[in-house]
Order: structure tokens, then sequence, then C-alpha cells
């Protein structure tokens, strides 16, 4: 158990629909960063959040955002859903801002998505 | 661009015995971190080793270990008395400027 916390589990809906990801991080946590995993793109950085404040950006679509809340839990918002959207969404947790070897990033068990 | 290329989609080990799995990377950076992550069945990511760049020695984890060629650009990963849970997909993961990348992964199945 890595003490990332990610709801739902899974998640069916169709296209043109909005979903949100929730993810609370591991106790002490204060960096949420989230990912997807496709099977054709293979797993990919979406974005980063430190302390309430957007850190770092990878490749995240502008239909999707993200946000971290006062408690530290951070939400992943996904609008105007494709079928190419249907993917496993991972959020990970580490204790600062900056990834550094002795403090590791924590993921979650991942919120599978599937677009009908 | 950063970019992380795994070269073999699929491997596969005799238990017990020892299997190297290759990573390399291309950056422009010169303050980076290298990492391994495990994908067993569960789907959860697991950690497995981390490298800083500006260390020569390469970093060990018990049976886990890497040859890390920073002039190659290159980091595989060694795994010795290969066990059955080891059996999963391993990522290979290039960290700088805040931004992770991944490899597309290398599934390992451990022969009994």
């Amino acid at each position: 158990d890595s003490g990332v916390t990610q709801t739902p589990k899974h998640l069916i809906t169709a296209t043109g629909q909005r979903v949100t990801l929730r993810c609370s991080p591991r106790s002490g946590d204060l960096s949420v960063y989230w990912y997807q995993q496709s099977l054709d793109q293979g797993l990919q950085f979406l974005i980063q959040y430190y302390n309430g404040e957007e850190r770092a950006k990878g490749n995240i679509l502008e239909r999707f955002s993200a946000q971290q809340f006062p408690d530290l839990h951070s939400e992943l918002n996904l609008s105007s859903l494709e079928l190419g959207d249907s993917a496993l969404y991972f959020c990970a947790s580490s204790r600062d801002g900056q990834v550094v070897p002795n403090q590791p990033q924590h993921f979650g068990d991942g919120t599978r998505l599937s677009i009908l | 661009a950063q970019t992380v290329t795994q070269s073999q989609p699929e491997m596969s080990v005799q238990e017990a015995e020892t299997v190297t799995l290759s990573c390399t990377y291309d950056t422009s950076e010169s303050d980076y971190y290298l990492f391994w992550y495990k994908q067993p069945p569960s789907r959860q990511m697991i950690l497995v080793i981390r490298q800083e760049a500006y260390k020569q020695q390469n970093a060990t984890e018990n049976r886990f270990s890497v040859n890390f060629q920073k002039a190659a650009k290159s980091f595989s990963l060694k795994i010795s008395d290969s066990q059955l849970g080891d059996a999963a997909m391993y990522f290979c993961a290039y960290y700088a400027g805040n931004q992770f990348y991944f490899g597309t992964g290398t599934s390992l199945t451990v022969i009994p």
C-alpha cells in the first residue's frame, strides 16, 4: 500500500462527457503528479502540483485540467471526452516539489477510464 | 527533446537466472535522475531503483542493479536470481526540470 488513494477505480462513460478523477496523496506529501497510461502512447506525465500551485506541465491536453486543494488532495478533470482518452490514469505523490532520489514518488493504484 | 527508449518490448528469464533490461535516453541536460519502475499485473507502479546522473557509482538495491553509462546515455537494469514475483512490466524513466519521461516498457516473463 503506497498510501496514495485514487477514486474511482473504474469509470465508464460516453464520448463528449466530463469526468473528475480524485487523488489523495500520502500523508505529509505536498506534491501530486498525474500520469496517463494508454496502450498506444505508454506512460505520459500530465501535470504536477505542489502545495496547491501548478509546478510543471507535461503532455496535458487543453480539454484536461487539474487542481490541488488546501487539504492537498487533487482532482483531474477531463472534458469533451474522446475514445482516445480511454486509459489508466495514475496519481503519484512526493514529499517535496522536486523529485530527489531519497524522496521518490509513490503511485496510487490508478483509475481505469473507459470511453464508450 | 528528451526521450527514453526501451528497445525490448518483451523479455523472458528462467527462474534464478539473471536478465538485463535495456534503456537509452536522449537529453541535453547535465543534471537529471534515472529510474526503473515495475508495474505488476495489479497495475500499481513500484519504484525499483534510482540513479543520480552526477554519481558515477552504479545504484544497487538487493537483486537489482543498474549499469549507468552516462556518455553513452544508457541505463540498463540487471535482475539477479530472478523470482516469479519479478514478472511485470518494467519502465525506464528520466527526470529533469520537474518533468518525467517514460519509456514504452519491457514486459518480463519469469519461467519456472
